[in-house]
């Protein structure tokens, strides 16, 4: 059975500091993605990953996917407020199913 | 539509009773799934249709769960006699048939069985 597991479960951080988000596993994905998901709605995808050693910049957001495709980390730089969420990865081994992982709650205090 | 929809967006039963759960996806969307999240939770694979292909049933917890999809559009997903571990929010996508693309969720329905 594939699993992500994501650390740290919570995160409470002031406006202005760094963080990175980490999504590990013990199987290979061909694909894996990064969602946030604010209260009361659904994730909505940030980015996708598919080859090993990928760096992936959205603004302040830098993504990598591991070497081995076992993990992949979400780093935000200059936090603000409007990153407050729940951060999902989520990872395929090629079919058309993802699995998610546990989730990092972030929480951004101005 | 512009948006996965479901609905109710709420729903508060009592335990035993059944519910159904409806989601519109995407205009175009053949592939079409049900998660469900229970609280503080990631989320939890339940069905998964795509086109006129046999549904992929694997992650229903139990057999009071099951869903259907019409004309390869609107899905519902009906649970049988409800219990309190039921309790949860329930999520639709949709999604091209190359998932890379994302899937696209919609809001949820939240159910809550006392």
């Amino acid at each position: 059975t594939q699993l992500l597991e994501q650390s740290p479960q919570f995160l409470s951080i002031q406006e202005g500091e760094n963080l990175t988000v980490y999504c590990n596993s013990s199987s290979v994905f061909s694909s894996l993605q990064w969602y946030r998901q604010e209260p009361g709605e659904g994730p909505v995808l940030l980015v996708t990953v598919v080859t090993g050693g990928e760096v992936k910049k959205l603004k302040r957001l830098t993504f990598q996917f591991g070497d081995a495709r076992k993990d992949s980390s979400l780093h935000i730089t200059a936090a603000q407020p409007g990153d407050t969420g729940l951060y999902l990865c989520a990872g395929t081994s090629g079919t058309y199913k993802y699995i998610f992982g546990t989730g990092t709650r972030l929480k951004v205090l101005a | 539509g512009a948006g996965v929809s479901q609905s109710p967006s709420n729903k508060v039963t009592e335990k035993g009773k059944d519910v159904e759960l409806r989601c519109d996806p995407i205009s175009g969307h053949t592939a079409l799934y049900w998660y469900r999240q229970s609280l503080g939770q990631g989320l939890e694979f339940l069905i998964y249709f795509q086109g006129n292909s046999a549904p992929d049933k694997s992650g229903l917890p139990s057999d009071r769960f099951s869903a259907e999809r019409t004309g390869g559009s609107v899905s519902t997903l009906t649970i049988q006699r409800t219990q309190q571990e039921d309790s949860a929010v329930y999520l639709c996508a949709s999604t091209t048939l190359d998932s890379r693309d994302g899937y696209t969720f919609g809001s949820g329905t939240r159910l809550t069985v006392v």
